[in-house]
């Protein structure tokens, strides 16, 4: 089963505007991490931000924000006031603990943003 | 930046032979990861590792095993290369915290072709 369900294959921004990465999770576990990962076009992968399962408050790391909705077992990215560079491919991932220690972290397809001038 | 190195960076590769990709890393870190990004998959996990010859399958493993003989290196190996493993793959490195908070570092990625 998919453990990360991200629905947007690609989403356009006009620059300086607000924009939205939908993500959503599968998971049992009451324990868990949820990243963001940004690759632009010159290949390397660039954390972003963290949320914690346990976590209250949504995490927040400058234009970065993450809504978490634990109920509905999402995790969106918002990026606020979108610049020309924020043009990547974004990722959400989650980390699990197994059983015996080990933890695992999976990722979603990912969604490609453009942000246009 | 994390000191995390893969090799080869680019490989072309016959039908049929195998080949062994090499993640290394300077930082000491428990967990060590072999995805494969593909265009409309996203990074695939492979396999991966949580310890000195402690690792475990991903979803992606058919084709692929590894090996961890030391902390610091964590190899990939395609036994009988075909053209559906021709991809760019990732290595990945973290640390285990205990409550799943540490980010993951990356490779810059080897790009494999098979032909």
């Amino acid at each position: 089963a998919q453990k990360i369900t991200q629905t947007q294959p690609g989403m356009f921004v006009q620059e300086k505007e607000a924009v939205t990465l939908d993500c959503t999770y599968d998971t049992s576990d009451q324990s868990y991490g949820l990243f963001w990962y940004k690759q632009p076009s010159s290949g390397e992968m660039i954390f972003l931000i963290y949320q914690g399962s346990y976590d209250e408050q949504n995490a927040t790391e400058g234009r970065y924000s993450l809504n978490f909705q634990k109920a509905r077992k999402s995790a969106n990215l918002v990026i606020s006031a979108s610049q020309l560079g924020d043009s990547a491919m974004y990722f959400c991932a989650m980390r699990e603990a197994l059983f015996g220690g080990s933890e695992k972290l999976v990722f979603g397809k990912g969604t490609k943003l453009t942000v246009n001038p | 930046d994390a000191g995390i190195t893969q090799s080869p960076r680019h490989k072309v590769t016959e039908t049929g032979t195998p080949v062994t990709l090499r993640c290394h890393q300077t930082e000491n870190h428990r967990y060590m990861y072999w995805y494969r990004q593909d265009p409309g998959h996203g990074l695939r996990l492979i396999h991966y590792s949580y310890g000195v010859k402690d690792t475990d399958k991903g979803e992606v493993s058919d084709g692929y095993s590894v090996s961890r003989s030391k902390t610091e290196d964590f190899l990939l190996t395609l036994e009988s290369a075909t053209s559906s493993q021709t991809s760019v793959y990732f290595c990945a490195i973290s640390e285990s915290s205990g409550t799943l908070n540490t980010e993951a570092f990356f490779g810059q990625g080897t790009r494999l072709t098979v032909v």
